[in-house]
C-alpha cells in the first residue's frame, strides 16, 4: 500500500512564524499536491508538483510557498504565518501506473494564533 | 471550469437505514469520478470510482453509477451501519493530473 506520511498530526504556531509541513511518500510517486481543509469549503488545492524541482500554482497559492528537492518529500511553506492560515493541511500523491487515484496523508491541524 | 457539487449536510439516519448523498458534477471532458471517505482524525481515502459513462463503482456496500445524461454521480447504500459515520466527498478528474472535490457530506449513524 501506498504510504503518505506528514511530519506533524497537530501543530500551533505564532502569527509572523514561518511555517514548514512535510509530507513523504514511499511508493515513488510522480504527483504530488498539497490541500487545505475548511468547513464547507471542501478541500482546496493550494500547490501541486509533477516532478522534483516542478511546482505548479493551485487554486489559493496565495501566502504559501512549496519545495520539491526529492522525488519522495513535498514541503508547503507558510513564509510568515497568519491567523486565516489556520486549517487542515492534507498532503497527497497521484501515480502515473495507478489510473487517477489519490493517496491521501493522515493530515495537519494547523492553529496559527 | 470543472465543478462538483453534493449535497449538504449533516445527514443523521439510524442504523440499518438506506443512504443517499447526491453529487452531480461540471466537467468539459469526459471525467472520471470517484467517492472519497474520511473517517474521524484521518485522512481521506478512497471508497469507490467510475471512469466512464454508465460504470458502477462499489465497496463496503457502496454504489455509484456514472450518469452522463443527467451529470451525476449519487452514493447509495442500503443499510448504513455505526462505522459508516464520516465525511464524504464527491470528486472528479478530467485530466488524470488535477482533482476537483466537493464540499463534504457528514454522516452520523446512530444505534
Amino acid at each position: 500500500d501506498v504510504k503518505v506520511t506528514q511530519s506533524s498530526r497537530y501543530l500551533v504556531k505564532r502569527t509572523g512564524e514561518k511555517v514548514f509541513l512535510e509530507c513523504v511518500q514511499d511508493m515513488d510517486h510522480e504527483n504530488m499536491f498539497w490541500y487545505r481543509q475548511d468547513p464547507g469549503l471542501g478541500l482546496r488545492l493550494i500547490y501541486f508538483s509533477y516532478d522534483v524541482k516542478m511546482k505548479e500554482k493551485g487554486d489559493i497559492p496565495e501566502g504559501y510557498s512549496v519545495s520539491r528537492e526529492k522525488k519522495e518529500r513535498f514541503s508547503l511553506i507558510l513564509e510568515s504565518a497568519s491567523t486565516n492560515q489556520t486549517s487542515m493541511y492534507l498532503c497527497a500523491t497521484l501515480g502515473y501506473l495507478i489510473v487517477n487515484e489519490q493517496f491521501f496523508g493522515p493530515g495537519t491541524r494547523l492553529t496559527v494564533l | 471550469g470543472d465543478s462538483v457539487t453534493q449535497m449538504e449536510g449533516p445527514v443523521t439516519l439510524s442504523e440499518e437505514a438506506f443512504l443517499t448523498i447526491n453529487c452531480t458534477y461540471t466537467a468539459t471532458g469526459y471525467p472520471s469520478l470517484f467517492w472519497y471517505v474520511q473517517y474521524p482524525g484521518e485522512g481521506l481515502q478512497l471508497l469507490l470510482k467510475a471512469t466512464k459513462a454508465d460504470d458502477k463503482g462499489s465497496n463496503k456496500g457502496f454504489e455509484a453509477t456514472y450518469r452522463k445524461e443527467t451529470t451525476s454521480f449519487h452514493l447509495e447504500k442500503g443499510s448504513v451501519q455505526v462505522s459508516d459515520s464520516a465525511v464524504y466527498f464527491c470528486a472528479l478528474s478530467d485530466t488524470g493530473n488535477q482533482f476537483y472535490f466537493g464540499t463534504g457530506t457528514s454522516l452520523t449513524v446512530i444505534p
